[in-house]
């Protein structure tokens, strides 16, 4: 398995230009979230899904839009980018299932985004 | 509403010392409360979690965390410190809740050799 897996890595944007991070997951797992990183900030959370075709705003959701149409894939749309954006990227899934694990969240690598 | 804070955003050790990292919680119902670890350019990894089985909560790598509902606390330690273990440390708490996982602002282990 190669667990939660994001595309690209880093990504320098200018103000104004858009752009869709990418997050695919082969755990079959029902929830999938989108979380940014700001220095000394923790993780705050932008999205997240409970299954395909279902997603929610978390805590800072403005200026982003997510979707999910497979169990697999959710990616995350920066529409007009900004330089309060810039930040580092983590997709994450859960089994989201009653039992043992269910609330275990998986990480990918991160997406390093600047805008500029 | 459930929070979390950690006190220390950087905490030093020598090798072969204790390591403690703090947390400390805040939520209206039994939570289940995980530690977090992230290496430099990586993402994150689970540690440890206690989901209201015995309060004493052994992890990977030597990491154990115990759960003290009266303190509201879920401290992390290690007996000896390692230099592989200087890394970003989170503390999260869910109410037992799929979609709300709250995470602490992150504690950074340095291990001075």
């Amino acid at each position: 398995n190669a667990g939660v897996t994001q595309t690209p890595k880093f990504r320098i944007l200018k103000i104004g230009q858009s752009m869709t991070l990418q997050c695919t997951q082969d755990m079959n797992h029902n929830y999938m979230y989108w979380y940014r990183q700001d220095p000394g900030m923790g993780l705050k959370l932008i999205y997240y899904s409970v299954g395909a075709g279902i997603t929610d705003k978390g805590e800072v959701p403005n200026g982003y839009n997510v979707s999910r149409s497979t169990t697999e894939d959710f990616p995350l749309r920066l529409e007009l980018a900004a330089p309060s954006q810039t930040s580092v990227y983590f997709c994450a899934s859960s089994p989201g299932l009653a039992g043992v694990g269910a609330y275990e969240q998986y990480f990918g690598p991160g997406t390093r985004l600047t805008v500029t | 509403a459930q929070s979390v804070t950690q006190l220390g955003s950087h905490v030093s050790v020598s090798e072969g010392a204790l390591v403690l990292l703090r947390c400390n919680y805040s939520s209206s119902v039994p939570p289940y409360l995980f530690w977090y670890v992230q290496y430099p350019n990586q993402g994150l990894q689970l540690l440890l979690k206690y989901t209201s089985a015995a309060t004493l909560v052994k992890g990977i790598n030597g990491f154990e965390a115990e759960f003290k509902k009266s303190e509201t606390s879920f401290h992390l330690t290690k007996p000896s410190a390692h230099m592989s273990d200087a890394a970003e440390y989170f503390c999260a708490v869910s109410e037992a809740s799929y979609d709300k996982v709250i995470f602490g602002p992150g504690t950074s282990l340095s291990v001075i050799p």
